[in-house]
């Protein structure tokens, strides 16, 4: 596709529920990340992956938060026993050259 | 580690007035840095980047920024602020260490004032 795309856009869930978020990065780009941005907030680092190397997951906040990539292009973000506190905008983004082609994000909103 | 501080939350101007936004990292070697705008409702779009070589770096909507090693900041400068320049201000500062991992900062909100 011409971007990134990320679905779904919305997604409301339940306290302890399961969620996945899905990323379509830019064809060709190697390198693709998650980051998380709450309300008024910056953009929290959560995992990177660079083509077939071992995922930079320094930035996921718990063991709850776990992503894939499969075939080096979708991703998939995977929050288990989702919290309140985990309700933010969920951006994913992939690069080439070392610039970043960001998606629309999907709004998480746990109840 | 990287790390990047842009010390102003939020900055109102006035249309027409200049603005420049700080940016300050922290980063042991050569780094490379960005300045991303998030409009309104909108995604994170790339105003210019610094890999190398001329210090000051031209970008998208009339910015520029300039790299100052010596003070360890990277400014995003422009001379006339529009209405449609309000938006949240994000620097960014990579390293290729093999990947490419970015940090970014928390960001500056700019209000334009008629």
């Amino acid at each position: 596709g011409a971007g990134v795309s990320q679905s779904p856009s919305n997604k409301v869930t339940e306290k302890g529920k399961d969620v996945e978020l899905r990323c379509d990065p830019i064809s060709g780009h190697t390198a693709l990340y998650w980051y998380r941005q709450s309300l008024g907030q910056g953009l929290e680092f959560l995992i990177y992956f660079q083509g077939n190397s071992a995922p930079d997951k320094s930035g996921l906040p718990s063991d709850r938060f776990s992503a894939e990539r499969t075939g080096g292009s979708v991703s998939t973000l995977t929050i288990q026993r989702t919290q309140q506190e985990d309700s933010a905008v969920y951006l994913c983004a992939s690069s080439l050259g070392g610039w970043q082609f960001f998606g629309p994000g999907t709004r998480l909103t746990v109840l | 580690a990287q790390s990047v501080t842009q010390p102003d939350i939020h900055i109102t101007v006035s249309e027409g007035a200049s603005l420049e936004l700080r940016c300050n990292y922290s980063y042991g070697a050569t780094p490379y840095l960005f300045w991303y705008v998030q409009s309104p409702g909108q995604g994170l779009q790339l105003l210019l980047k610094y890999f190398s070589g001329d210090t000051l770096v031209q970008g998208i909507k009339g910015f520029e920024a300039e790299f100052k090693r010596s003070q360890s900041s990277f400014n995003l400068r422009k001379p006339s602020v529009h209405w449609s320049d309000a938006a949240e201000y994000f620097c960014a500062v990579g390293a290729d260490t093999g990947g490419f991992k970015t940090i970014f900062g928390a960001g500056t909100r700019l209000f334009v004032k008629a």
